[in-house]
């Protein structure tokens, strides 16, 4: 069975640092991984998906990579503005369906 | 703009009710999934169905939860009776299912409480 880690739970750092975010799988029989954020009461919004064949995506300021061998993904956010405060849910894709991490409350500090 | 649509965005019910939460998939989309969020338990997979087939049920509570998709547009979740430990948000997905490849594209989220 599939199990998602997300460190830290929780992340404050001053606006216009770059941060990155860490998401572990334990099965690296995976499709793609894809990356999503969360603001509070709403729904997920899609950032960066990633296939098991690629090695890194980029959009903007975000860059998701992955190393499927080892069982990780990154999401690196450069030049972190107070916009970016949410909480980041890493998804992994294998037998189908998507398992979810517990995420990371980013805090951006002006 | 393309999205997932659910309804009822807010619903709050006592013990016993039925309640009935209602998703349009973004048109197009072959595959809908199904999921529940909690404080504790975060996002699980409750159901989902490929080209209209329910293809796995297993995270659904089946004396108590039913979903269906009686067209391509309309995916739904039914809880019959609902009890408290039933109270979370519950988010309908959808996307392009070739190969299990594509992207999932996320609704806004029925919040459900249960007096």
């Amino acid at each position: 069975k599939q199990e998602v880690t997300q460190i830290p739970a929780a992340l404050s750092v001053p606006e216009g640092e770059n941060l990155v975010l860490n998401c572990s799988f334990t099965d690296s029989a995976i499709y793609n991984l894809q990356w999503f954020r969360q603001d509070p009461g709403k729904g997920l919004t899609s950032l960066l998906l990633i296939q098991s064949s690629q090695r890194e995506q980029t959009s903007g300021r975000l860059n998701a990579s992955l190393d499927k061998s080892s069982g990780r993904s990154t999401l690196y956010i450069a030049a972190s503005q107070p916009g970016d405060s949410a909480t980041y849910l890493c998804a992994v894709n294998s037998d189908e369906k998507l398992t979810f991490g517990t995420g990371t409350r980013l805090t951006i500090i002006p | 703009d393309a999205r997932v649509t659910q309804t009822p965005r807010d619903k709050v019910t006592e013990m016993g009710q039925e309640v009935t939460m209602r998703c349009q998939p973004i048109l197009g989309h072959n595959t809908v999934f199904w999921y529940r969020q909690t404080m504790m338990q975060g996002l699980e997979l409750l159901a989902y169905f490929r080209n209209r087939a329910p293809l796995d049920d297993s995270g659904m509570p089946k004396d108590r939860f039913s979903a269906e998709m009686p067209d391509a547009t309309l995916a739904t979740l039914k809880i019959q009776p609902s009890e408290p430990r039933d109270s979370a948000v519950y988010f309908c997905a959808s996307g392009l299912g070739v190969g299990n490849t594509g992207e999932l594209f996320f609704g806004e989220g029925s919040r459900l409480t249960v007096l």
